[in-house]
């Protein structure tokens, strides 16, 4: 089944504290990206990669590093995770976008508590 | 000024009913865009894109309209599964940003 994975699920954790959220696709997608998203605010997009080992700043990215070192798994990592950074978190994935139409598929998302 | 926006609602309709909404971009270069649905919790899902000629499929039916800067998303005969909120997005910089709106929530009653 085409999909796109996220683990953990649910997390809470203390302020400071590093974490790793694993993302991972099974479409063979170039295109990665990492959204948050908070009420009243939508969908904000962290950082994006187009491809292996090239990755860019979205909307928000202060306070998260990412890497892409394989085409598959697209971690987002906290190094000092903050309470502002308690959101509910997507990884997505599309194909090269020969057109710009490709769908872009979701995660099923991580719901992240900083106290 | 945000780059897509949408009326948040919540639209409550009841079943049966006809229910539209818009949303307006500020980038007039944008070049795709698409509505996507996402349940309560859940991860946002595409529903359909949205073409210059505009496209319907099955009870949906979708506008755009450049010159305006608006895309509209029409809902007919209304189900209790249609309740949701429907995110805006659009496709900015050359294909690699989808920009969403804050979405639209619908509640459909029966």
């Amino acid at each position: 089944e085409a999909q796109v994975t996220q683990n953990p699920r649910y997390l809470i954790t203390v302020t400071g504290k590093k974490l790793t959220v694993t993302c991972s696709q099974n479409m063979n997608h170039e295109y990665m990206s990492w959204y948050r998203q908070d009420p009243g605010l939508g969908l904000r997009q962290i950082y994006y990669s187009m491809n292996v080992e090239v990755t860019d700043k979205g909307d928000v990215p202060e306070g998260y590093k990412v890497s892409r070192k394989e085409k598959r798994n697209f971690p987002l990592i906290l190094e000092s995770p903050s309470p502002n950074q308690t959101s509910l978190y997507f990884c997505a994935s599309r194909t090269r976008l020969d057109s710009s139409y490709n769908e872009q598929f979701f995660g099923p998302g991580t719901r992240l508590t900083v106290l | 000024r945000k780059e897509v926006e949408q009326d948040p609602g919540p639209f409550n309709v009841p079943e049966g009913a006809t229910v539209a909404f818009n949303c307006t971009y500020s980038n007039s270069a944008s070049q795709s865009f698409f509505w996507y649905r996402q349940d309560c919790r859940k991860e946002p899902k595409l529903l359909m894109s949205v073409y210059s000629s505009g496209n319907e499929d099955g009870r949906f039916t979708a506008q755009l309209n450049r010159a305006s800067q608006y895309i509209s998303l029409l809902i007919r005969d209304s189900k209790l599964s249609d309740s949701a909120t429907y995110l805006c997005v659009v496709n900015n910089n050359a294909g690699n940003m989808l920009t969403f709106g804050g979405g639209t929530r619908l509640m459909v009653k029966p």
